[in-house]
């Protein structure tokens, strides 16, 4: 199983400023199969990046991912307010597909 | 626009199965994989199982044999059942759809074990 850890924990920030997001996974994962999600409160995910750095259909240019073997990164250029919300990594190369546990974006 | 509508049983004694369903919405089983996801405060989103158009399917093993997923291509939809439910299996479970990662989501369904 792939082990994925999320750094930090929660990213105190005020909107406007930049945002990054670690995601360290305990093995390389294959073809970049890393995806990243928004999830707000009393919402479903939301797909954000996939294949580490592709932008899912509607996914505002502020969002950005990169990293390949076993360290990935979400950028947010610039903080919007309803940016605020937490972020998943998961790895879908092979089964199970394992999910980090998470970093909360904060307002400062 | 794939769309994926989940329901099913939310209350639960300790024993008990849990059904779910997801019917999918504008589109086909005939591609990609299915898939159970839940999310329990404690442990974050956890991947449950899955299944492809072939009715191919994997499962997490740390529900080792109490899951099983099927599709119902008649209907087009795809199922959950859990067996031997405790109050760890407590959670918001979803359906969703996997292809370059989880693209498509359900409304997610409170399942509640108790007593």
């Amino acid at each position: 199983e792939i082990v994925l850890t999320q750094s930090p924990g929660t990213l105190s920030l005020s909107p406007g400023e930049r945002a990054t997001l670690s995601c360290r996974a305990s093995q390389s994962v294959s073809s970049s199969s890393l995806a990243w999600y928004q999830q707000k409160p009393g919402q479903a995910p939301r797909l954000l990046i996939y294949g580490a750095s592709t932008r899912a259909t509607g996914i505002p240019d502020r969002f950005s991912g990169s990293g390949s073997g076993t360290d990935f990164t979400l950028t947010i250029a610039r903080l919007e307010p309803e940016d605020f919300a937490v972020y998943y990594c998961q790895q879908y190369s092979i089964t199970p597909r394992t999910f980090g546990q998470g970093t909360k974006v904060e307002i400062k | 626009q794939v769309r994926l509508q989940q329901w099913g049983a939310g209350l639960l004694k300790p024993s008990e199965t849990l059904f779910l369903s997801c019917t999918v919405y504008g589109g086909s089983l005939n591609f990609d994989f299915w898939s159970w996801v839940r999310q329990t405060p404690g442990k974050g989103l956890e991947w449950i199982a899955e299944v492809d158009y072939r009715g191919t399917t994997n499962n997490n093993p740390s529900l080792r044999s109490r899951i099983s997923v099927s599709l119902h291509t008649s209907h087009n939809q795809f199922s959950l059942k859990l067996t031997s439910v405790t109050a760890a299996d407590t959670a918001v479970y979803y359906c969703a759809r996997l292809t370059d990662g989880l693209d498509v989501w359900g409304q997610g369904t409170t399942v509640t074990v108790s007593s």
